[in-house]
């Protein structure tokens, strides 16, 4: 089993809608979790992060994580064409500098 | 601040020659890595440093050196380079401390022929 599995997508949806990425992962330790955002030919840049556990929001983008599932999910609400990018989770445990990263998912919003 | 810099930006190398990677960040920044990023195997992660001085292998080290002489640079060699090797790599920088935020560079897309 991978550590950490993520859809590749690519996911389409049309501007407005709300977007629900999602990444599982099999490392009880885990404790920070993370969405990356990676626009095309461009380096990832962080969106948000979760230490431990519980919900997070920050304007359009909420990020969840079900430890007891070893489940995490990142929603967009209103999608704006400009949120068309790789969505990378990432994970890493406290105290250690190994982050480990899902295979991203490729969002398209359509205008 | 320039944040993350990484030289060349576009690399074709022939399979046995040996390169070094530049990177290079200002922002004081203790952690420093290397990452490659095939399609469909995500961010791997090559080499990174905690400190000048200290460096570690990540998930793929093999084929590839680094060292820390300075805070500021973080080279990545390839010593002898092979087809498997084309791929795009990614050099990131943090605190190591606090937010998890790591700052990536622009990238430097390698093809060994």
């Amino acid at each position: 089993q991978k550590e950490v599995e993520q859809d590749p997508g690519p996911l389409s949806v049309p501007e407005g809608a709300i977007v629900s990425l999602n990444c599982t992962y099999s490392n009880s330790a885990f404790q920070y979790f993370m969405w990356y955002r990676q626009y095309s030919r461009k380096g990832p840049e962080l969106l948000m992060y979760t230490y431990s556990s519980g919900n997070k929001e920050d304007g359009r983008f909420t990020a969840q994580v079900d430890k007891s599932s070893k489940y995490i999910s990142l929603f967009i609400r209103d999608s704006q064409p400009s949120d068309s990018a790789t969505y990378l989770c990432a994970f890493a445990t406290s105290g250690t500098y190994k982050y480990i990263f899902g295979t991203g998912t490729r969002l398209k919003v359509l205008a | 601040n320039a944040g993350v810099t990484q030289t060349p930006k576009f690399q074709v190398l022939k399979t046995g020659q040996s390169m070094t990677l530049q990177c290079a960040q200002d922002m004081n920044h203790e952690y420093m890595s290397w990452y490659r990023q095939d399609p469909g195997m995500g961010l791997r992660l090559i080499h990174y440093s905690v400190g000048a001085g200290i460096t570690d292998q990540g998930e793929v080290p093999n084929g590839y050196n680094v060292s820390r002489s300075t805070t500021e640079d973080f080279p990545l060699r390839l010593l002898s380079a092979a087809p498997s090797q084309t791929s795009v790599y990614f050099c990131a920088s943090s605190t190591g401390r606090g937010v998890p935020e790591q700052f990536f560079g622009p990238g430097t897309r390698l093809t060994v022929l």
